[in-house]
């Protein structure tokens, strides 16, 4: 089975603290994505990479930065966290075919 | 780009009947259309998938139709239990080029016992 692993369930940060959420697959797709998942707006967009150290912005990358130095792996960096990014984060991979397989999701809290 | 609408955003339903939730795309680009399904505190999982050269699909008590005329598509789940009970996600894909994924706004779908 196609693994996506975040590496945090839960996370509070303070206001203005740079921001590593990471997320690893294991089935060497090609592509990956990180969306933010909020009440009444669904999955939302950030940033997606379709190769090695390639990146593509999504709906709303503002405030967010990506890296993928690796196939296998994808970071989101938030510069300086700010409450509005409070969400649930979700990263997902997938070949060319269409299907996403999704990691079980960072809840971030900044305060 | 795509613009995915789904409908409704809440659903209840009592246990044992039939639950429908619809969803139509903007972009005629468009060939895949995945369902996923997101149990509380887990990441979406796919549940059932349709490409644009069929019609309809079937799985067990789930089944998605496809209209390519009029851009839409939609999740029939029949036979409704509790453990059906999560948010459920259309979305659609194009094909060509680097993939990007369109999702619907989600549907709390509630089935009472």
């Amino acid at each position: 089975d196609v693994k996506v692993t975040q590496s945090s369930r839960y996370l509070v940060k303070r206001t203005g603290e740079k921001v590593f959420l990471e997320c690893v697959q294991d089935m060497d797709h090609e592509n990956m994505f990180w969306y933010r998942q909020d009440p009444g707006l669904g999955l939302r967009l950030i940033y997606f990479s379709y190769d090695v150290k390639m990146k593509e912005k999504g709906d709303i990358p503002e405030g967010y930065s990506v890296s993928r130095e690796k196939k296998e792996r994808f970071s989101l960096i938030l510069e300086s966290a700010s409450t509005n990014q409070t969400s649930m984060y979700l990263c997902a991979s997938s070949l060319d075919r269409g299907q996403a397989f999704f990691g079980q999701g960072t809840r971030l809290t900044v305060v | 780009g795509e613009n995915v609408e789904q409908h409704p955003s809440t659903l209840s339903v009592q246990e044992g009947d039939s639950a429908v939730i619809k969803c139509t795309y903007s972009d005629s680009a468009s060939n895949y259309f995945p369902w996923y399904k997101q149990e509380l505190g887990k990441g979406p999982q796919l549940i059932i998938d349709i490409r644009s050269n069929v019609g309809e699909k079937k799985d067990q008590r789930i089944a998605v139709t496809l209209n390519k005329t009029a851009k839409h598509f939609s999740l029939h789940i029949t036979e409704t239990q509790p453990e059906d009970s999560a948010v459920y996600f259309c979305a659609a894909i194009a094909h060509g080029g680097y993939q990007k994924v369109t999702f619907g706004i989600g549907t709390k779908l509630q089935v009472i016992p």
